[in-house]
């Protein structure tokens, strides 16, 4: 079974300051992993993927996260946050090449980024 | 607008009404998924329908009753629903065949807002 999670369930940080929010997967073979971004009363939105290939990955709005496979994180990260950036986050993870259930995306429970102006 | 559109975006019923949920996408993908959010829980898969067939029914109530016509469409019926069937419910969408072709990732919908009293 694969799984996501996401420990903290609330990020507080100030406008200008790096931001960080945090993502563990456990699944077997290699992840595909997935970060979206949920603004109130909205459905998620797309803000990057590590499918293979450089471990650094650069997604929408200047967000970037980088996959470690020996700690199992792909951590969410942003040298500057914008009080615009405050919403729930969701990693997400699948496993390539598989059928059934574990086809599907597995979803991490969220965190809330709050920027503080 | 992501290309998956879902109406109405708020509902309010009563337990004895029947209402019905729409999803619509415009992206030409073959999958389609039901997501239940409720407050601080994590996303919950409700259902999915790949190639207009349903593959994945993760014990959800009677209550709710998909129905996909075809790949575009994506329906929820709903009868005789409970105060904890409050949440937002979205939509989603992608290109999926199984087999070992994988896709990326979820398109979402923007959420329908139900509340039942």
């Amino acid at each position: 079974a694969q799984s996501v999670a996401q420990p903290e369930d609330q990020v507080n940080v100030a406008e200008g300051n790096p931001l960080t929010v945090k993502c563990t997967y456990s699944v077997s073979g290699n992840p595909y992993l997935f970060w979206y971004v949920q603004y109130p009363n909205r459905g998620l939105q797309f803000l990057l993927k590590y499918i293979t290939g450089d471990n650094l990955v650069k997604g929408s709005y200047g967000f970037e996260a980088e996959f470690n496979k020996s700690q199992t994180s792909f951590h969410l990260k942003k040298p500057s946050a914008l009080v615009s950036d405050s919403a729930l986050y969701f990693c997400a993870v699948r496993r390539p090449f598989s059928s059934g259930s574990a086809r599907q995306l597995t979803f991490g429970s969220g965190t809330q980024l709050t920027v503080l102006p | 607008e992501t290309g998956v559109t879902q109406t109405p975006r708020h509902l309010v019923m009563g337990m004895t009404n029947k209402k019905s949920l729409k999803c619509e996408q415009h992206l030409g993908h073959n999958a389609m998924y039901w997501y239940k959010q409720s407050a601080k829980k994590p996303l919950e898969l409700m259902f999915v329908y790949s190639l207009e067939e349903r593959v994945e029914n993760n014990s959800v109530p009677s209550r709710f009753s998909p129905e996909c016509p075809n790949s575009s469409h994506l329906f929820l019926h709903l009868h005789t629903l409970q105060p904890e069937d409050s949440a937002l419910y979205l939509c989603a969408s992608s290109q999926d065949v199984g087999q070992g072709v994988f896709n990326y990732g979820y398109t979402f919908g923007s959420g329908t807002r139900l509340t039942v009293v």
